[in-house]
């Protein structure tokens, strides 16, 4: 069966810091990858989606950016994160075809102090 | 562009009630998917139910019960006999089919429902 992971679960990093969440799923070959964040207020929303290695598309322009360097890891990253980083950060796999469930990792608490 | 609403911000309820959460969506697309998700104080986002745009059929498992109505745009979800343990955020979510190779599908999210389930 499929899993996926993401770590670390929580994090506090001062601004200016750099930052890096990663996210790996097991169990499945070449699958669409998701960044997406919830800020206070409870919505979801999409920053970054990947269909393959090397290919990220960008949802909303931000401070934030994220790599895909095999086929089922997904790092999200930021050279200087600023306070309205924070949030939960949710990394989501889905299978390659139209239509399909996405499903979302543990999340990871960020607080940027 | 695709959106869901969630009109209800709030619902508290008592042990054994039944409650049922709203979803109204908007698409230009005939091909279109329809999901609910659980959220729980832990965080995950877990996974309840996906119906696409042809298959109108209502369906139950458990206490679980969806009704999708194409001719209001509705999905709404009921919890009957609700338990504490059903206390978490509901959300709702469309994602429209894209072909080309139809991969690269996104997810447009309602803003979540926060239900409280009382003992």
């Amino acid at each position: 069966s499929q899993t996926i992971h993401q770590w670390p679960a929580t994090l506090v990093q001062p601004v200016g810091s750099p930052l890096s969440l990663e996210c790996t799923v097991e169990g499945t070959s070449n699958p669409n990858l998701y960044w997406y964040r919830q800020a206070a207020g409870r919505g979801l929303q999409l920053l970054f989606y990947s269909v393959g290695i090397g290919q990220i598309s960008s949802e909303v322009p931000q401070n934030l950016s994220a790599s895909r360097p095999q086929d089922r890891q997904f790092i999200l990253s930021s050279k200087k994160l600023l306070l309205s980083d924070s949030g939960f950060y949710l990394c989501a796999w889905a299978a390659g075809y139209s239509g399909n469930t996405i499903y979302f990792g543990e999340g990871s608490w960020l607080t940027v102090v | 562009a695709q959106k869901v609403t969630q009109a209800q911000t709030e619902i508290s309820v008592v042990e054994k009630e039944d409650v049922t959460l709203d979803c109204v969506y908007e698409t230009r697309d005939t091909t279109y998917y329809l999901f609910w998700y659980k959220q729980p104080p832990s965080g995950e986002l877990v996974f309840l139910i996906r119906r696409n745009s042809f298959d109108e059929q209502n369906e139950i498992s458990g206490r679980y019960s969806w009704n999708f109505q194409k001719s209001t745009s509705s999905f709404n979800f009921t919890i009957t006999a609700s338990q504490v343990v059903d206390s978490a955020v509901y959300f709702c979510a469309l994602s429209e089919a894209r072909d080309s190779g139809g991969s690269n599908y996104k997810l447009t999210f309602g803003k979540g429902t926060l239900l409280t389930v009382n003992p």
